[in-house]
C-alpha cells in the first residue's frame, strides 16, 4: 500500500545550522504531500503541503519540493533556531486517511 | 477557536477496565480520524468517519469501537483494555479528503497496567 519511509533520527544540529530531513514515498497515484510538526506536549500541526509534482510547499523557512522523479518530499531548512526543535512526520494522503512516516525528532542547540 | 478538543489528557486503566475518549470539533469537518501514537512509530489509524453515521475500519482497529451520530462528536470505546493500549491516542479532523490538512487535538497519554 501507500507509504512514507523518513530517515530515523534523532538529529541534533546547532542554531543556524543547514537541516535536511529525507521523506520517500510509495504510491499508486499521484498522492498530497505533507510535512507534519509536534512540539512537546500537543498534536501535529500542519507545516506545509504540496498536491502535484514540482510543487514546493514553503512555511516558516522550511520548504519542500514534490519530486515525481525520485519519489521524494525532502524537508530543508537554511538556518535552524532553538525553536524548531519537534518532531516531524512527512505525510501522503492515498484515499480517505493520511499515512504518515516514524518521525524525525530534530533537537536544535544553542 | 477551539479547533478539535480531546479529553482526557491523562488516564490510567487496568486490565479488563473499558473507557471512552471524547472528542470534538466545532469546524465543521466532515471527516474525523482516531490515531495512535507509539513511540518511534508514527501513528496508526484506528478508526475514521466520512460524516455522520459513517465509520470505517483503519489499520489498528481491534479492541477499539467508535461512533458517529453528530457532526461534531467522535467518541473511541476501548473495551477490556490490555496493555498493549498503552499509546498517545490522537484525534483529527478535516473538511475533506485529498489535500486538505488534518487537525489534530492534544492527545490522551492512556497506560494499561
Amino acid at each position: 500500500g501507500d507509504s512514507v519511509t523518513q530517515m530515523e533520527g534523532p538529529v541534533t544540529l546547532s542554531e543556524e545550522a543547514f537541516l535536511t530531513i529525507n521523506c520517500t514515498y510509495t504510491a499508486t497515484g499521484y498522492p498530497s504531500l505533507f510535512w507534519y510538526v509536534q512540539y512537546p506536549g500537543e498534536g501535529l500541526q500542519l507545516l506545509l503541503k504540496a498536491t502535484k509534482a514540482d510543487d514546493k510547499g514553503s512555511n516558516k523557512g522550511f520548504e519542500a519540493t514534490y519530486r515525481k522523479e525520485t519519489t521524494s518530499f525532502h524537508l530543508e531548512k537554511g538556518s535552524v533556531q532553538v525553536s524548531d526543535s519537534a518532531v516531524y512526520f512527512c505525510a501522503l494522503t492515498p484515499n480517505n486517511d493520511m499515512r504518515f512516516g516514524a518521525g524525525t525528532r530534530l533537537t536544535v542547540k544553542p | 477557536n477551539a479547533g478539535v478538543t480531546q479529553t482526557p489528557k491523562f488516564r490510567i486503566l487496568k486490565i479488563g477496565q473499558s473507557m471512552t475518549l471524547q472528542c470534538t470539533q466545532d469546524m465543521n469537518h466532515n471527516y474525523m480520524y482516531w490515531y495512535r501514537q507509539d513511540p518511534g512509530m508514527g501513528l496508526k489509524l484506528i478508526y475514521y468517519s466520512v460524516g455522520a453515521g459513517i465509520t470505517d475500519k483503519g489499520e489498528v482497529p481491534n479492541g477499539y469501537n467508535v461512533s458517529r451520530s453528530t457532526t461534531e462528536d467522535f467518541p473511541l470505546r476501548l473495551e477490556l483494555a490490555a496493555p498493549s493500549q498503552t499509546s498517545v491516542y490522537f484525534c483529527a479532523s478535516s473538511f475533506r479528503t485529498g489535500n486538505s490538512p488534518l487537525h489534530f487535538g492534544n492527545g490522551t497519554r492512556l497506560t494499561v497496567t
